[in-house]
């Protein structure tokens, strides 16, 4: 089985400050890693994927993503937020191979003040 | 082109009654899932298709939660017997590979 812990539930930054969003994942096989976004009021939307090869993988909107094997972590970065970037956001692990279900954290919710 | 819909957008009801919830994936996409989402939680997988295949069902909380998929098309969850533990938003989500797109979500409120 397959397990996400996002350490912060709640970040507060400054706009134009850079932020990362923390992701730990538990998997006894290999697994894709995914991070997804929420605004408010609004259904989930794909920011970034890690399917293989190369392990820094950028995403919309700016953001980017380094998927650690030995540190199983797959941590989301931005180096300069928005106002706009106001959301919530959810690291997501599935197993390799059909089309298994994600598993998710319980999300960090990232408020950019003015 | 057209993404995941599901209806109803809101669903308020009574402790005890029955509801029915709509996911029309995009066209093409063979895999459906169902996942709820509960007020301050990450989403809890429910169940999914894949073709004609038997579903999975290992996420479905209780025997009042079933599902239905007609082929590779519309998908009902239903709930019977409501309880106010059941208001949660309810995604469905779909998918050609590696990749899932959600719909908007339905949310339950169970009073």
């Amino acid at each position: 089985a397959q397990s996400v812990t996002q350490l912060d539930s709640q970040v507060p930054v400054f706009e134009e400050a850079p932020v990362e969003l923390r992701c730990n994942y538990s998997s006894s096989v290999s697994v894709y890693l995914f991070w997804y976004v929420q605004y408010p009021n609004q259904g989930l939307q794909l920011l970034l994927k890690y399917l293989s090869g190369s392990t820094l993988v950028k995403g919309i909107n700016g953001f980017e993503a380094e998927f650690n094997k030995s540190q199983t972590s797959f941590h989301l970065r931005k180096p300069s937020v928005h106002i706009s970037d106001t959301a919530e956001y959810f690291c997501a692990v599935r197993r390799q191979g059909g089309s298994e279900k994600l598993v998710f954290g319980k999300g960090t919710k990232l408020t950019v003040n003015p | 082109g057209a993404g995941v819909s599901q209806s109803p957008s809101n669903k308020v009801t009574e402790k005890g009654k029955d509801v029915e919830l709509r996911c029309d994936p995009i066209s093409g996409h063979t895999a459906l899932y169902w996942y709820r989402q509960r007020l301050g939680q990450g989403l809890e997988f429910l169940i999914y298709f894949q073709g004609n295949s038997a579903p999975d069902k290992s996420g479905l909380p209780s025997d009042r939660f079933s599902a239905e998929r007609t082929g590779e098309s519309v998908s009902t969850l239903t709930i019977q017997r409501t309880q106010q533990e059941d208001s949660a938003v309810y995604l469905c989500a779909s998918s050609p590979n590696n990749e899932q797109f959600f719909g908007p979500g339905t949310r339950l409120t169970v009073l």
